[in-house]
């Protein structure tokens, strides 16, 4: 079946401007993860839903960064008056969601590069 | 704080011969371990999990981890390296608790020699 999708592949913006990264999760998965990985990082988890609510918000950088998920399935992170320092690939994620520790699947991620 | 190290930033190894990536955690109880691998322009791809039970787990594509409680580890390994395995590598820990979300150290990338 089809694997985790985000558009686009590739964003680049000037600084200052707003910008949306969608993620559309493998179909049943009620738990969707964002995280950012920069240049010779790992992942870091940004924000994780469990259907349509942000159960855990705790890695959002600041009050620019912003996501989604309205009917529990597409999520879209959105960050506004990006900066520099925001470049970096991000990722999402999806997995059952029930109980217990379930594998994330990750999808190919969104190269964001802040002019 | 709950943390992964992968101590090599960088191997390099001779195509056929064996590899060891190593990995340590930090935590008093024993976390949910995970190994992937992401290819340029790749989604990371799930390797292989420890959960419980038998501390020896095999993954896809030949590779396999143990988890070492006394050391704190999680070594990935492979007896006999491919030139498709070049690839960086990453190890993961969950903490479980209501969130799930996965604790990553910063990778090791792995060249491989003909």
């Amino acid at each position: 079946g089809a694997g985790v999708s985000q558009t686009p592949s590739n964003k680049v913006t000037e600084k200052g401007k707003y910008v949306e990264l969608r993620c559309d999760p493998i179909s049943g998965h009620t738990a969707l993860y964002w995280y950012r990985q920069s240049l010779g990082q790992g992942p870091e988890f940004l924000i994780y839903f469990q259907g349509t609510g942000a159960a855990d918000d705790s890695g959002l950088p600041n009050d620019r960064f912003f996501a989604v998920r309205p009917e529990g399935s597409v999520s879209t992170l959105k960050i506004q008056r990006t900066e520099r320092g925001d470049s970096a690939v991000y990722l999402c994620a999806s997995s059952l969601g029930l109980a217990g520790v379930h594998e994330q699947y990750f999808g190919p991620g969104t190269r964001l590069t802040v002019t | 704080a709950q943390s992964v190290t992968q101590p090599d930033i960088h191997i390099t190894v001779s195509e056929g011969a064996s590899l060891e990536l190593r990995c340590n955690y930090s935590y008093g109880a024993t976390p949910y371990l995970f190994w992937y691998v992401q290819s340029p322009g790749q989604g990371l791809q799930l390797l292989l999990k420890y959960f419980s039970g038998d501390t020896l787990v095999q993954g896809i594509k030949g590779f396999e981890a143990e988890f070492k409680r006394s050391q704190s580890s999680f070594n990935l390994r492979k007896p006999s390296v491919h030139w498709s395995d070049a690839a960086e590598y990453f190890c993961a820990s969950n903490y479980g608790g209501a969130t799930n979300k996965l604790i990553f150290g910063t990778g090791t990338l792995l060249a491989v020699q003909p």
